[in-house]
């Protein structure tokens, strides 16, 4: 059965940093398109960003540009997402998700990662 | 507000087909396939219908999917208590160039 951990979730300062990772096995990482989702407590879910098999194509949430970036290493099996200049808008449970194209076709996700901005 | 409509809430009775409607537009469920997501209280996501009528392994064919225009809709037949849950459509939107959710429809099983 397919696996994505993520890990590295945590309460921060707003302004702060914070890096999420996911880690997959029991599929081959390098042929899926992989993207974050997000959902606040009590919200629904918001798509954060995405990033084809080798990396060379990203695409990013108007809300997240500039200050979020997406990133892969194959050679790991894991997926990350560096979070920088962190709002209070950006707390919610952050999941990864594997899918077979760039749209949100999420056949797996992780049990998601809390992340908390708050002073 | 989400680009992707849906009512925030709808009910049946156990034995009764309900169904879920999913309002976008031109960028997305026009020109873009649409995915069903079924969310459990506390739990992940999951892949309920993908490429609008599609039901991936060990989804139950009581789920079916549709889509016509600039609208999909998810209809639930022979309504079970297990499926009391948070229901989220979603699509890619070009002129957005990226994925956008519907603000979910939370489902109650009377």
């Amino acid at each position: 059965e397919v696996q994505l951990v993520e890990s590295g979730g945590g309460l921060v300062q707003p302004g702060g940093s914070l890096r999420l990772s996911c880690v997959a096995s029991v599929f081959t990482f390098s042929r899926y398109w992989m993207s974050w989702v997000r959902q606040a407590p009590g919200k629904g879910l918001e798509w954060v960003a995405n990033i084809n098999h080798d990396g060379s194509e990203k695409n990013y949430v108007d809300s997240v540009k500039g200050r979020f970036t997406i990133s892969r290493d194959n050679a790991k099996n894991s997926l990350y997402l560096q979070m920088n200049s962190l709002r209070v808008e950006d707390t919610a449970v952050y999941y990864c998700a594997r899918g077979y194209t760039y749209g949100p076709d999420f056949h797996s996700w992780g049990q998601g990662t809390l992340v908390t901005v708050s002073s | 507000q989400s680009v992707l409509t849906q009512p925030p809430s709808a009910s049946g009775t156990p034995g009764q087909r309900v169904t879920i409607s999913c309002s976008g537009g031109s960028s997305n469920i026009a020109i873009n396939v649409v995915n069903w997501y079924q969310q459990l209280p506390g739990t992940a996501p999951k892949l309920l219908i993908y490429s609008n009528n599609q039901r991936p392994s060990g989804v139950p064919d009581r789920f079916s999917g549709s889509k016509s225009g600039t609208s999909a809709s998810l209809a639930i037949s022979g309504l079970q208590s297990e499926d009391e849950a948070d229901y989220y459509c979603a699509a890619w939107d070009d002129s957005l160039n990226g994925a956008v959710f519907g603000g979910g429809t939370q489902l109650t099983v009377l």
